[in-house]
């Protein structure tokens, strides 16, 4: 699959604990951008790397951090985890900046119980 | 603040009929709009951006800026257009990026 990929698809846990999640791009795009989409919030930007370093920062609470790593994956760190962070999140990769067109990845749903 | 506002939850045509999905947006610089479409089972999707000026399945978007919308319109609507429709701003000058609350399209047969 040349697409966004996003890892895991289902993810379930419980109120404190910590979680990762996955994503890579496609192949030849710099920038990652991740996103989370809940019933009340609607689809939230939280962060974009490119080419490994951060460049855009959006309502991405101080639990939350993410890293793009030398081959260009990214990974979202969910810590402390609370029932309103169960949601769906969301992985885009571009080929430049903040501007260009994103291809999404499916989400990974999480669950917080 | 609310940056993109999409006031239609839901809004159900029939097939032929002409199709207005609104949107507004606040930002007072020069905006980057785009339309995302995400259709039943299939990925967030670029359908068209402004500064193309294209015309995308039929659809078209005007970037009005007096009264700050970027409105997504249709002649006719297809049943094949039915999908969840996403406004979405990217301000010059601000490393953000915002998505409307998305407007689900019915088109009935």
């Amino acid at each position: 699959d040349s697409g966004v990929t996003q890892t895991p698809k289902h993810l379930i846990t419980a109120t404190g604990q910590r979680v990762t999640l996955r994503c890579s791009p496609r192949s030849g795009d710099l920038s990652v951008y991740w996103y989370q989409q809940s019933l009340d919030q609607g689809l939230q930007f939280l962060i974009q790397y490119y080419n490994g370093e951060e460049r855009a920062k959006g309502n991405i609470l101080e639990r939350f951090s993410a890293q793009q790593f030398p081959d260009l994956h990214s990974e979202l760190n969910l810590s402390s985890l609370e029932l309103g962070d169960s949601a769906l999140y969301f992985c885009a990769s571009s080929v430049g900046g903040i501007g260009d067109e994103q291809f999404f990845g499916p989400g990974t749903r999480l669950t917080v119980l | 603040a609310q940056r993109v506002t999409q006031p239609e939850k839901l809004l159900s045509v029939f097939k032929g009929a002409p199709v207005e999905l609104k949107c507004n947006y606040s930002y007072s610089g020069s905006p980057e709009l785009f339309w995302y479409v995400q259709y039943s089972r299939q990925r967030l999707q670029l359908l068209l951006r402004h500064i193309s000026r294209e015309s995308i399945k039929g659809f078209t978007a005007d970037l009005n800026k007096g009264e700050t919308s970027f409105h997504l319109k249709k002649p006719f609507a297809q049943e094949e257009d039915s999908a969840m429709y996403y406004c979405a701003l990217n301000p010059y000058n601000f490393n953000k990026f915002y998505f409307g609350s998305g407007t689900k399209l019915n088109v009935k047969p």
